[in-house]
């Protein structure tokens, strides 16, 4: 079965310092790979995906992520976090020909401190 | 504006009542899903349904149904045989096909009083 880790459930950072968010995947097809934010009390919104291609993806908020095959990893960053930044954050998975299911890592928690 | 309407936003009920959330979308999506998040948890798949009239059970199925009779609409029940129903409910859709992600509703919050 498909599993996806998010290391670190919450994550601090002061404002304006660079912003980590690790993300693994157990699979030997890779897969479609997709970070989600969510703020509290709402749903989620997509940051960026990676499908194929280039593998560092740019997405919304100034953030990215590189998709890199030999350590399975899809890792979120930020050059410099903001306050508006503060939210939780969800990788997910989506395995090529396996019928449409999705596959979430139990999120992280960012916190940015002024 | 294309997107996904849930409501209502937030539920009370008694233990023993059945409650259905709404979800409607107008992004003309083959699947949709609905996921339970609980704190800590991240998001557990409760069903989805990638055509009309057929749906397949999630990881957490048990004390929930669902129906898929027109392509927009994709309600759920949370039934008496929940056990524990008090949670945050998303419901989400995609195109079912190819590389595309999940869109999700604004969520409705189930408190069971």
């Amino acid at each position: 079965a498909q599993s996806v880790t998010q290391l670190g459930s919450h994550v601090s950072v002061s404002e304006g310092a660079l912003v980590l968010l690790r993300c693994n995947y157990s699979s030997s097809v890779p897969p479609y790979l997709f970070w989600y934010v969510q703020y509290p009390n709402q749903g989620l919104q997509l940051l960026l995906k990676y499908t194929t291609g280039a593998t560092l993806v740019k997405g919304i908020n100034g953030f990215e992520a590189e998709f890199k095959k030999s350590e399975t990893s899809f890792h979120l960053t930020k050059p410099s976090a903001h306050m508006s930044d503060a939210a939780e954050y969800f990788c997910a998975v989506r395995p090529p020909n396996t019928g449409n299911q999705f596959y979430f890592g139990t999120g992280t928690s960012l916190t940015v401190i002024p | 504006d294309g997107g996904i309407t849930q409501s209502p936003k937030y539920l009370f009920r008694k233990e023993g009542q059945n409650v259905t959330l709404s979800c409607e979308q107008n992004l003309n999506h083959d699947a949709m899903y609905w996921y339970r998040q609980d704190p800590g948890q991240g998001l557990r798949l409760i069903y989805y349904s990638q055509i009309v009239n057929d749906f397949q059970k999630g990881d957490i199925a048990e004390g929930y149904s669902v129906s898929r009779e027109k392509k927009e609409s994709f309600p759920l029940t949370v039934t008496s045989a929940q056990k524990n129903p008090t949670a945050f409910y998303l419901c989400a859709s995609s195109t079912g096909a190819g590389t595309g992600e999940l869109f999700f509703g604004e969520g409705s919050r189930l408190t069971v009083l």
